[in-house]
């Protein structure tokens, strides 16, 4: 139990275009979701709390306007890369959370070319 | 707020032998912990959590880490290491309704045969 998925696994765009990742939870409904960055071979930076039926919360240093969060049912969050730029490449995963516990997706790994 | 540090970076041990990764926490309160495993370009898989109770907690693949609140710990432990079970671990600390969950920087554990 308690799975989340993520689309798409990786995606590759030209600089400048907007991306947009789905987060899933597949058998559990998760009034909460979290929205991560991961550098190579470092740990889990939070960028957003997302919660169903209202705006995200940001973490300091996280532009709203350039990683815009929707959490529009109990089972979905996407984050949407606006005018992505090659700085943007990273390993974006998501959460989210059940019984006081996050359960995290598999992972998009975003390049901007 | 809370933090964690994992005092080790990368671990080397040989297949089948016992394994303990390290993890001392910050919080005022009693934590919620956690144990993840990251394997290479995916997401995070949950070994184990602790939230009150039993201060040995078992975990998934034979893993079990003990809560020791008067050193702040919570080591992760294995008595044999299986060559699959080379990854990054993650140590992880959430507070409350675990909104706010906190990662150290992660122990890469390389298994030699």
């Amino acid at each position: 139990g308690a799975v989340v998925s993520q689309h798409p696994s990786w995606v590759i765009c030209k600089s400048g275009t907007s991306v947009k990742i789905e987060c899933r939870s597949l058998d559990f409904q998760a009034t909460t979701m979290f929205w991560y960055r991961q550098f190579p071979k470092q740990s889990l930076m939070l960028m957003a709390t997302s919660n169903e039926g209202s705006k995200a919360t940001y973490e300091q240093g996280v532009e709203k306007d350039k990683f815009l969060i929707n959490h529009a049912s109990l089972t979905l969050s996407t984050l949407t890369v606006t005018s992505a730029h090659p700085e943007d490449s990273s390993f974006y995963i998501c959460s989210g959370r059940a019984a006081e516990t996050q359960y995290f997706g598999p992972g998009t790994r975003l390049l901007v070319l | 707020a809370q933090s964690v540090t994992q005092p080790d970076i990368h671990i080397t041990v040989s297949e089948g032998a016992s394994l303990e990764l390290r993890c001392n926490y910050s919080y005022g309160a009693t934590p919620y912990l956690f144990w993840y495993v990251q394997s290479p370009g995916q997401g995070l898989q949950l070994l184990l959590k602790y939230f009150s109770g039993d201060t040995l907690v078992q975990g998934i693949k034979g893993f079990e880490a003990e809560f020791k609140r008067s050193q702040s710990s919570f080591n992760l432990r294995k008595p044999s290491v299986h060559w699959s079970d080379a990854a990054e671990y993650f140590c992880a600390v959430g507070a409350g309704n675990n909104n706010d969950m906190r990662f150290g920087a992660g122990t890469r554990l390389t298994v030699k045969p």
